[in-house]
């Protein structure tokens, strides 16, 4: 039972180029979620799914694109990249809404955009 | 929105220590989590306590829903008891904290 499982661990783009970074969950969460962590920080929502076919966005979803055609993924992808967008990212998933199930994290992807 | 805020920001700490980390919100909330990042950056669910007491181990956190704060408490630490300790709070999005990190001496 791998959980959440998010690739790559690392990458360095350039300014302006876009990349996916990939998300997975073998626990048939329907709620799926997409944080960036900025160093010295707490999490902060960029974009959230309730289910296949449905997202919407969180506390900071410019820059940011999602889609969900299925249960187990939740790609969150990059079109321009920006320095602003250096971080570690983190995909969560949890069985209902937050308000009610605990949230299983993935291990991060470390972002640095150059 | 929901502000959090967590104290102190820094705790350093013998091994064998006990300690408390303290979480306040600006409002209500009916959703509580507290979460542990260790030192490799992986974060793992502690607690999910929007009122009350709950223990596990030598770990045990409680809220006190009408007065918007929640307390963690860390008993007989341990070096692996490391890291960065985040509360999280909602009604609908988590909003988190600032962070506590915890450093253990041994």
């Amino acid at each position: 039972n791998a959980g959440v499982t998010q690739t790559p661990k690392f990458r360095i783009l350039k300014i302006g180029q876009s990349m996916t970074l990939q998300c997975a969950q073998d626990m048939n969460h329907n709620y799926m979620y997409w944080y960036r962590q900025d160093p010295g920080m707490g999490l902060k929502l960029i974009y959230y799914s309730v289910g296949a076919g449905i997202t919407d966005k969180g506390e900071v979803p410019n820059g940011y694109n999602v889609s969900r055609s299925t249960t187990e993924d939740f790609p969150l992808r990059l079109e321009l990249a920006a320095p602003s967008q250096t971080s570690v990212y983190f995909c969560a998933s949890s069985r209902d809404r937050v308000s009610n199930q605990p949230q299983h994290f993935g291990d991060g992807t470390r972002l640095s955009i150059l | 929105g929901i502000q959090v805020e967590q104290s102190p920001p820094d705790l350093i700490l013998q091994e064998g220590a006990n300690s408390t980390l303290r979480c306040n919100f600006s409002d209500s909330v009916n959703n509580l989590q507290w979460f542990h990042q260790n030192p490799w950056g992986q974060l793992i669910n502690l607690f999910y306590i929007p009122s009350g007491t709950k223990q596990n181990g030598r770990l045990s956190a409680t809220t006190v829903a009408t007065e918007r704060y929640s307390l963690l408490y860390i008993s007989s630490s341990q070096t692996t008891d490391s890291g960065v300790y985040f509360c999280a709070g909602s009604n609908y999005q988590l909003i988190w904290g600032a962070g506590t990190k915890l450093i253990i001496k041994p």
